[in-house]
């Protein structure tokens, strides 16, 4: 158990519906990523948290969205799926908002878009 | 995109052999981390080494780093069959938060 605690640890959904992915950070950590691992992508950044702020943006799409709650924890939300966005959506935490510590990830929740 | 590239893809040794895996990335960096992925399970982080940093001993890791090339090596001695995994490397790019992955380094170790 590395700490970062990720629900639901799979979820298979419709084209065209809404879904949620949760992250609760390692305790201490304030910051909260997202990335997305697929076969052809590789492992993508999505974006980034500190403290309920967002620090960073990678490759997210308009159709995603999260946010940072005064607890902590972080959600992921997945908008009018498509079959692409089938992947493995990783959650990962750290103490500061840099790079200069190791990310803590979470086992991941696989997401299939059908 | 990806920052990092891993060398070689693939890598099938047995088990006691040493494995070297490369990594090349593009811009200057912080740092450089070396993480484990288990099938289908979540990165471990292994070892961190600074831009001001050559070399790193962590167990039976050794990374080394050469900004001048934009390079490092990752070396697993006396490799296990507990070893297979993917192994990437991730570049903290200066000025920048986020960590970006390479494309990985399958290893299978047989016993």
């Amino acid at each position: 158990d590395s700490g970062v605690t990720q629900t639901p640890k799979h979820l298979i959904t419709a084209t065209g519906q809404r879904v949620t992915l949760r992250c609760s950070p390692r305790s201490g950590d304030l910051s909260v990523y997202w990335y997305q691992q697929s076969l052809d992508q590789g492992l993508q950044f999505l974006i980034q948290y500190y403290n309920g702020e967002e620090r960073a943006k990678g490759n997210i799409l308009e159709r995603f969205s999260a946010q940072q709650f005064p607890d902590l924890h972080s959600e992921l939300n997945l908008s009018s799926l498509e079959l692409g966005d089938s992947a493995l959506y990783f959650c990962a935490s750290s103490i500061g908002t840099g790079d200069r510590y190791g990310y803590t990830f979470g086992s991941g929740t696989r997401l299939t878009v059908v | 995109s990806q920052q990092g590239e891993e060398d070689p893809q693939a890598l099938s040794i047995q088990e006691g052999e040493n494995a070297t895996m490369n990594c090349s990335y593009k811009t200057s960096i912080n740092n450089l981390q070396w993480y484990r992925q288990n099938s289908g399970r979540g990165l471990v982080h292994l070892i961190l080494i600074r831009s001001n940093e050559r070399e790193k001993h962590s167990g039976r890791l050794r990374v080394t780093l050469d900004t001048s090339k934009k390079s490092s090596s990752l070396l697993i001695t006396a490799s296990r069959a507990a070893d297979t995994a993917s192994y990437f490397c991730a570049t903290a790019r200066t000025g920048f938060q986020k960590l970006v992955f390479g494309t990985g380094t399958r290893l299978l170790v047989s016993p």
